[in-house]
């Protein structure tokens, strides 16, 4: 596609249940991220992919947060036991190698009840 | 401590008027700068990226200055239009891997008409 592409762009769920957000990169792009951003803050850091292996995952929050790239392309964002205060936006972004451009994502907001 | 303070908080101007954002970080090392807007509900967008030679950048309306010695930087529009109504965030890369990045909570911009 043109842009990333992240599906879906609203998911509302109970706490305690599982989500999973997609995230579609541009083509070619190697690099994939991920982000968390609350109601006014900036983006947070969460995971980071070169190709399919995660090469820095120091950003997820705990254990219930788990995201993979199997073909190096499709990220899936995992998290398990949703709470609360894991309402948020997550963005998810590429660019090409890991310096440079970063595209973003129109993002998915979570809203845990 | 946020590593990258922006201010104002938010700003509320008339239409045809400039205006002049501030980011200070406390980033170090430093490797480059980057404005982005974000309007509602979408993905942050490029606007300008700066290494620690270059002292100013202009994209159209959006000129972004940067001092790396005080550690500053600045994003000023001019004639804004309603269009401009929008976050904008600065973020600053402590190394050139992008998996680096240390975002601003961002200035939230209303343009009047």
């Amino acid at each position: 596609g043109a842009g990333v592409s992240q599906t879906p762009s609203n998911k509302v769920t109970e706490k305690g249940k599982y989500v999973e957000l997609r995230c579609d990169p541009i083509s070619g792009h190697t690099a994939l991220y991920w982000y968390r951003q609350s109601l006014g803050q900036g983006p947070e850091f969460l995971i980071y992919f070169q190709g399919t292996g995660a090469a820095d995952d120091s950003g997820l929050p705990n254990d219930r947060f788990f995201a993979v790239r199997p073909e190096g392309s499709v990220s899936t964002l995992k998290i398990q036991r949703t709470e609360r205060g894991d309402s948020a936006v997550y963005l998810c972004a590429s660019g090409q190698g890991t310096t440079g451009e970063l595209f973003f994502g129109e993002g998915s907001r979570l809203t845990v009840l | 401590k946020n590593q990258v303070e922006q201010s104002p908080q938010s700003l509320i101007i008339l239409e045809g008027k400039n205006c002049t954002l501030q980011c200070n970080y406390t980033v170090s090392p430093f490797s480059n700068l980057r404005w982005y807007k974000q309007d509602t509900g979408r993905g942050p967008v490029s606007l300008t990226i700066m290494t620690f030679s270059e002292n100013t950048k202009s994209n159209g309306r959006y000129t972004a200055t940067l001092d790396a010695d005080t550690k500053q930087s600045s994003l000023h529009i001019t004639a804004s239009q309603l269009s401009d109504s929008a976050s904008y965030i600065c973020v600053v890369s402590a190394r050139q891997n992008n998996n680096d990045m240390r975002f601003g909570a961002g200035t939230r911009l209303t343009v009047k008409p």
